[in-house]
């Protein structure tokens, strides 16, 4: 299956910066998504997004909809110690795809206090 | 609370052995989905099924099976034909199969000796 160019591979960030990290994809998606996952669990769904420029927001977490519908950016604000794990990207094609999502390969954030 | 289980959180079996990994759902969705996960890699789809009595094979569907007999039961068995078994396996459901919004269950991590 497609994979999505996820970036960066990893980010190792000092505790109170600002984090950015994007997916890119040949392919136009009708549904975007952010997880995040910690060591040996499941992953945790951050945000979704349906409409191409949407912009969405959730706590310190701000994701947008590329109008291109080809690309997905992730901004955390002032990050913390628990902001550490993997972030996916997940998009999906078409409603006649089903749910089947394609997903990024991950970005590993650090986070030092 | 609503959730998805899966069961053993370890799993350790000799090569040569089929095993089955448990995952439930009480959340009610209709489609439930198969991943599997490898160190510094994102998730790669083995089955989805987008509602009871029904599955598909996704992109790396060789050496295992599926059953749905049940809307909240959802078990994948890894069989001896499975060439490198050893991995962490996602269960995943939504709430039906257009839905792009998919919710993990905490994984099951297999080592096969």
């Amino acid at each position: 299956g497609q994979q999505l160019n996820q970036s960066p591979q990893s980010m190792f960030i000092q505790e109170g910066e600002d984090v950015s990290m994007n997916c890119t994809s040949s392919s136009i998606f009708n549904t975007w998504l952010w997880y995040k996952q910690d060591p040996g669990e499941g992953p945790v769904l951050l945000i979704a997004l349906y409409k191409a420029g949407e912009l969405t927001s959730n706590g310190r977490l701000t994701a947008q909809f590329g109008i291109t519908r080809k690309d997905s950016f992730l901004n955390i604000s002032a990050s913390i110690p628990s902001d550490v794990g993997i972030y996916f990207c997940a998009g999906q094609l078409s409603e006649t795809s089903g749910s089947r999502l394609t997903f990024g390969e991950g970005t590993q954030l650090t986070v030092n206090p | 609370d609503g959730g998805i289980t899966q069961s053993p959180k370890y799993l350790f079996r000799k090569e040569g052995q089929n095993v089955t990994l448990s995952c439930e759902q009480n959340l009610n969705h209709d489609a439930m989905y198969w991943y599997r996960q490898d160190p510094g890699q994102g998730l790669r789809l083995i089955y989805y099924s987008q509602i009871v009595n029904d599955f598909q094979k996704g992109d790396i569907a060789e050496g295992y099976s599926v059953s749905r007999e049940k809307k909240e039961s959802f078990p994948l068995t890894v069989t001896s034909a499975q060439k490198n078994p050893t991995a962490f396996y996602l269960c995943a459901s939504s709430i039906q199969w257009t839905a792009g919004q998919q919710y993990f269950g905490p994984g099951t991590r297999l080592t096969v000796t």
